[in-house]
């Protein structure tokens, strides 16, 4: 069991649409990352934070943003969306940026039609 | 992070031990190599991590070439829960951190 939460489980949205993804991480860690799954591919880094500073960008434009909470819960935010954001979308949390071990959500499957 | 390469398949019967390469000849000195697994819905699961000694744990051991430059997972009584994809990873430890995932090894372990 990883402890990492996330919500909701599946979505559905049209082009153009803005959407939050939510992330509860494991108790006690403090820093969370966001990755992007697209199908049959590994996942793709999109942003860490860590003690609510974002502190890591991977290429993601900025329509892409998040918010980290003073109990270390996370949101993802996509603006604008377009059809090639349709994926799983990850959360992880570790003890710290520097963490050997990242403990990760099961994730949020996005479809974009 | 230097990028690693891995070999698209891998089959595996139930109760052997499963033996998944991973490339990384372009790995620094200061680079971890990781392995992570994928079950199928489900999130990225840690498995192990060394810099150039074996390491082994209650999941699996690994082995890495004295050059650092290729490294082994071992799994060595696989189970069918085993199956998944397995991703090779190399890191640094220092800054922030992030995990480059390449496509893995889709393990299949069959009864």
């Amino acid at each position: 069991e990883t402890g990492v939460t996330q919500s909701p489980t599946h979505l559905i949205k049209t082009r153009g649409q803005q959407v939050t993804l939510r992330c509860s991480s494991q108790s006690g860690h403090n820093t969370v990352s966001w990755y992007q799954q697209a199908l049959g591919q590994g996942p793709q880094f999109i942003f860490q934070y860590y003690r609510e500073e974002e502190n890591g960008r991977g290429n993601f434009p900025p329509r892409f943003s998040g918010l980290q909470f003073p109990n270390y819960s996370s949101e993802l935010n996509v603006n604008a969306l377009e059809l090639d954001d349709s994926a799983l979308y990850l959360c992880a949390s570790s003890l710290s940026g520097t963490s050997e071990k990242l403990f990760f959500g099961s994730g949020t499957q996005l479809s974009v039609l | 992070d230097a990028k690693t390469t891995q070999p698209p398949s891998m089959d595996c019967a139930e109760g052997r031990a499963a033996n998944l390469p991973c490339n990384h000849s372009t790995i620094s000195g200061n680079e971890y190599v990781y392995w992570y697994r994928q079950i199928h819905s489900q999130g990225p699961q840690y498995i192990i991590h060394g810099l150039k000694n074996n390491e082994t744990n209650e999941m699996a051991s690994l082995i890495i070439t004295e050059d650092r430059k290729s490294s082994t997972l071992i799994l060595p009584h696989a189970t069918l829960r085993d199956t998944a994809v397995y991703y090779c990873i190399v890191r640094v430890h220092s800054g922030y951190s992030t995990l480059t995932f390449g496509k893995g090894t889709m393990l299949l372990v069959s009864p």
